[in-house]
């Protein structure tokens, strides 16, 4: 039963245009969501996070949305450089004592191309 | 930023031998930390949640007694592969957080293979 699921297992996009990458969840405990990167064999690299009583959290160039009645999030990268050439990976936890126990999407390779 | 460091990076063993990660938080007290596992092309699947000072709670599937996990301080935690076997192979993910805060922060990840 995969409770977080990122469909787009890769995306391709020019450097200095919007990456979006996308997430879909089907567990309503879930409450705070979260972005990682990911180099092979490294661990993951956090990026932003959100919680669900906000549908937008900005960091710098990386944006997430949340529509909680779709059950779905989103990580914009903008502009996108070559630097961010990773997996991302899409993370959700319930809250309270379970903040840090995530169950993970699939992953999407994302490839930014000068 | 919270620093977590997992060792050895990478490790290679026979069969029917156990191999022991660890997992330090450097610059903060991890009360939960936490034990992934990712195979190749897949996603990452906690195996357990450990708390300092309490026995771990693994997930469904993970059998507790290959995989022994030991939290007995604030900023050490141990997960021992105990009678490896090559299926065992896979790269092992620690994290850890603080009670009362959202984050957990990841170490750098061990890969194991067991030949």
């Amino acid at each position: 039963d995969q409770q977080v699921k990122q469909n787009s297992p890769s995306l391709s996009v020019q450097e200095g245009r919007i990456s979006i990458l996308n997430c879909d969840y089907t567990n309503s405990m879930f409450d705070y969501f979260l972005w990682y990167k990911k180099y092979p064999a490294e661990g993951p690299t956090f990026l932003i996070s959100i919680s669900s009583i906000k549908d937008k959290n900005e960091d710098g160039r990386f944006t997430v949305f949340l529509n909680k009645s779709a059950k779905h999030l989103s990580l914009h990268i903008v502009p996108s450089q070559p630097g961010d050439s990773a997996v991302y990976f899409c993370a959700a936890s319930k809250g309270g004592t379970s903040y840090g126990k995530l169950t993970f999407g699939q992953g999407t390779i994302l490839t930014v191309h000068p | 930023g919270a620093v977590v460091s997992q060792h050895p990076s990478r490790v290679i063993c026979k069969s029917g031998t156990s191999v022991k990660i660890e997992c330090r938080s450097l610059d903060f007290q991890a009360t939960t930390m936490f034990w992934y596992r990712q195979f190749p092309k897949q996603s990452l699947m906690l195996m357990a949640t450990s708390n300092e000072g309490s026995k771990a709670t693994y997930e469904q599937g993970v059998e507790k007694d290959k995989f022994l996990i030991n939290h007995a301080s604030l900023t050490l935690s141990t997960l021992t592969v105990t009678s490896a076997h090559p299926e065992d192979s896979s790269f092992y993910i620690c994290s850890a957080r603080t009670a009362g805060t959202t984050e957990a922060f990841f170490g750098q990840g061990t890969r194991l293979t067991v030949v």
